[in-house]
């Protein structure tokens, strides 16, 4: 099956610092990526989708200038936490829709802490 | 935009018990229906999945889903539950094409 993949898993960080976060499709091509956030015990919420080549579309309310994606290839999406602070301590998920298939496949989440 | 409910916060059962967990959406095209599994510390994965022909869906583990369109409801079955049946559930929509929405998710908690 269709695996994604994201790298690192884990992450600490100090409040004021940026992490970048990548997501890679293995073994597929992925015209559209998303980006999710999942706080402790309740959903995911998606934050934005970034297309091949183009600029993210971000869900409302959440900071495009703080939250950066780039979306450089058909298999790679990055995410990065610009001067992160305490609170944007979460698990961050990230799915890649195959362009043959169109279905949506989800990795297995990065785990950022900051302190 | 598509919304998804999930009635059930918190569902405690004993094993063997039958489960049933609510989904119901909101968007009048067509969309593809999913139930996703998280188990604790772990990462998604997928139990089950509708995009279309039989309304009664078969997934992994054991687990069901009934697709009614004039309910816009998509609930979440098993017979008989284990202990390690114990996760948390989300339900999933999207139109083709367009990004996956999440419900708020139902905790099942089984006790042994």
């Amino acid at each position: 099956g269709a695996v994604v993949s994201q790298h690192p898993s884990w992450v600490i960080c100090k409040s004021g610092t940026s992490v970048k976060i990548e997501c890679r499709s293995l073994d597929f091509q992925a015209t559209t990526m998303f980006w999710y956030r999942q706080f402790p015990k309740q959903s995911l919420m998606l934050m934005a989708t970034s297309n091949e080549g183009s600029k993210a579309t971000y869900e409302q309310g959440v900071e495009k200038d703080k939250f950066l994606i780039n979306h450089a290839s058909l298999t790679l999406s990055t995410l990065t936490v610009t001067s992160a602070h305490p609170e944007d301590s979460s698990f961050y998920i990230c799915s890649a829709r195959s362009s043959v298939s169109y279905e949506q496949y989800f990795g297995p989440g990065t785990r950022l802490t900051v302190t | 935009a598509q919304s998804v409910s999930q009635h059930n916060h918190h569902v405690i059962l004993s094993e063997a018990a039958s489960l049933e967990l609510g989904c119901n959406y909101s968007y009048g095209g067509t969309v593809n229906l999913f139930w996703y599994v998280q188990y604790p510390g772990q990462h998604l994965q997928l139990l089950l999945k509708y995009f279309s022909g039989d309304p009664l869906v078969k997934g992994i583990k054991g687990f069901e889903a009934e697709f009614i369109k004039s309910k816009f409801s998509f609930n979440l079955r098993k017979p008989s539950v284990q202990w390690s049946d114990t996760a948390e559930y989300f339900c999933a929509v999207n139109a083709p094409n367009n990004d996956m929405r999440f419900g708020a998710g139902t905790r099942l908690t089984v006790k042994p």
